[in-house]
Parts: C-alpha cells; structure tokens; sequence
C-alpha cells in the first residue's frame, strides 16, 4: 500500500517559517490534505487539496505539493501553533485513505 | 454550528463487541459520506472505515479484518461503528469525521470516544 514519509519533529522558534514535508512515491500527482492536532484534542483540517485553506485557518498555513514531496509551511509561526500535524492522501487504486506518521510540530 | 459527538465507548474485555455511535448536527447529514478513524494511545491516525451517503458504497482499512461494520441512519443523523472480536491493540480514541469532497479528506471531526480492551 502507498506510504507516507513524515520527519517525527521539526522545531523552529516564534516568528520564523516551519517547513513540515511528507514524501511519497509521485505524491504530486495526489491531492494531500493536512491535520493539525493538539494535546487532547480532535484533528482540524488546515490544508486540503494541497494548498486550500478551510474558511477559519490562518494565512499562515500554507501546502504546496511536487514530485515526490507535498509540504506544509507555516509562516511566522506562533506558539499556539505547536502541535502533531499528519499528512494525507485517498489512495484510489485500493480505496483506502491513508495518513502520514505525524510530525510534532515544537515552538521554541 | 456543525457538530460530531461520538458515543458508546468504553472498558471492553478481549473478544467482546462494542457498538460506537455518532450524532451529527447543523447540518444536513444526508448530503455527506462519512469516515471512522482512531488514534491509539501515543500513537498516529489510523483510517478505519468510510461511507457514502446512502450507504451503497463502504470501504474498509485492510487491518479490520471484517470484524468491523460502519453503517448510518440518515433518518437519525447517526453513523455507526460496530465492532466485534475485539483485541487489546483496538485500544484507541474512536473519532467520526465528515468528508468533504467524496473520500478525499475529512473536514469536521467529533472529540472522540475512548474504547479499552482489557481484560
């Protein structure tokens, strides 16, 4: 089945860009989609067909998808941004959604 | 306001079943698939189940192996999740999502239902 490849952590401090990448075998032939999940709390959608923002989500958020690689940039991150972010794809030759491993996203 | 309430979790001992419910509210429940997804202790997101609108198509995550069922009431505004021959490693939180486009992705999560196996 296909996989994808997300770093365990990424650190950055306040105000600088987070870069968060998922890998996959021609992902960018794929739509992603993007969760942002807090300590105790249900996922959100921040980013769906790569680079779509739902009604709610910051500017900062921002996808982006090529090649082997889709990522998720978090511009002038903020400490409320700290969370585990999972990438996202529906796997169509086998019906299946599949979810990245996660990212733990810390704020310095 | 959009809203997902799971229901029906608990303590289970290994080999039992356990039936997980989910109300929804503002909005119109029968215009949109919906997905089952858990998260083990510690652990990432792990896709379960997904359901077209009428329930004429369901697809399931190889891992469940058919021992679990997703259905709806559309007349309810409920999806169901029933779970059968339940195994230490079904520990999780239990989360419905909505679909957004299809079975692209998952715009509106409940808080999720906590489901132990243990004997």
């Amino acid at each position: 089945s296909y996989v994808l490849t997300q770093p365990p952590s990424v650190s950055v401090a306040p105000g600088q860009t987070a870069r968060i990448p998922c890998g996959g075998n021609d992902i960018g032939t794929q739509s992603v989609h993007w969760y942002q999940q807090k300590p105790g709390q249900a996922p959100i959608l921040v980013i769906y067909d790569d680079s779509k923002r739902p009604s709610g989500i910051p500017e900062r958020f921002a996808g982006s998808n090529s090649g082997n690689t889709a990522t998720l940039t978090i511009n002038r991150v903020e400490a409320e941004d700290e969370a585990d972010y999972y990438c996202q794809v529906w796997e169509s030759n086998i019906d299946h959604v599949v979810f990245g491993g996660g990212t733990k996203l810390t704020v310095l | 306001e959009v809203h997902l309430e799971e229901s029906g979790g608990g303590l289970v001992q290994p080999g039992g079943s356990l039936r997980l419910s989910c109300a929804a509210s503002g909005f119109t429940f029968s215009d949109y698939e919906m997905n089952w997804v858990r998260q083990a202790p510690g652990k990432g997101l792990e896709w379960l189940s997904y359901i077209t609108t009428r329930g004429t198509t369901i697809y399931y995550a190889d891992s469940m192996e058919g021992r679990f069922t997703i259905s709806r009431d559309n007349a309810k505004n409920s999806l169901y999740l029933q779970m059968s021959s339940l195994r230490v490693e079904d520990t999780a939180v239990y989360y419905c999502a909505r679909a957004g486009y299809g079975p692209l992705y998952m715009d509106v999560w409940g808080k999720g239902t906590t489901v132990t196996v243990s004997s």
